[in-house]
């Protein structure tokens, strides 16, 4: 059964330096997502992406994040400088249909930000 | 504003028991519900949507509107239904990004 795939399963950074996030969605989605898990906390939607653009992003997802799909495999999140509180599990999903959302989750990333 | 509600964090039954675990939403307009599981060390997934109004490992879930709920349940729990459970709320059927509730961690006890 194809699975949405996220690398790497950890990333430790220092506090200011940028990370890239990736993800390989379900080959025939359209429709991509990231959210975020801090420990202890709620799952929460940072980003959705469709048709080569940002269709909806939360007020977490500020100028520090960016998403991209550099190519027609990848999708990815950069954090340009992490911050401490950005120590998370970072999840990618993704959905085929518009009328039916479900969502595939990936394994996820966890950053650990120090 | 959006906002889905699981009281419970943690629920520990015995095998053979009957599980609920509860879930409550605020939403105006209506919404799709659904219960997504992870199981130890593997990923979120979907367990079962309230559109679909089906039986998912035993598990079934009705949305109530007037109670604003949508809580999950087994007659028989099983051991390898211990996990972590999430009700998940969509604002409308289409692309939109799913809100959350904090999960309860069912523990089930041989």
């Amino acid at each position: 059964e194809p699975e949405v795939t996220q690398t790497p399963s950890h990333q430790v950074t220092q506090m200011g330096q940028e990370v890239i996030l990736r993800c390989v969605p379900i080959s025939n989605h359209l429709y991509f997502y990231w959210y975020r898990q801090i420990l202890g906390q709620k799952v929460e939607f940072l980003v959705s992406f469709y048709n080569n653009e940002i269709s909806e992003k939360s007020e977490i997802f500020d100028d520090q994040f960016s998403v991209e799909r550099p190519d027609g495999s990848n999708f990815t999140l950069k954090i340009r400088s992490t911050k401490l509180e950005d120590s998370a599990m970072y999840f990618c999903a993704s959905s085929r249909s518009a009328s039916k959302n479900i969502q595939y989750f990936g394994a996820g990333t966890r950053l650990s930000v120090l | 504003a959006q906002r889905v509600t699981q009281p419970e964090k943690l629920l520990s039954v015995f095998k053979g028991a009957p599980v609920e675990l509860k879930c409550n939403y605020s939403y105006s307009g209506s919404p799709e519900l659904f219960w997504y599981v992870q199981y130890s060390r593997q990923r979120l997934q979907l367990l079962l949507r309230h559109i679909s109004r089906e039986s998912i490992k035993g598990f079934t879930a009705d949305l109530n509107k007037g109670e604003t709920s949508f809580h999950l349940k087994k007659p028989f729990a099983q051991e390898e239904d211990s996990a972590m459970y999430y009700c998940a709320l969509s604002p409308n059927s289409g692309n939109t990004p799913l809100v959350f509730g904090k999960g309860t961690r069912l523990s089930v006890i041989a």
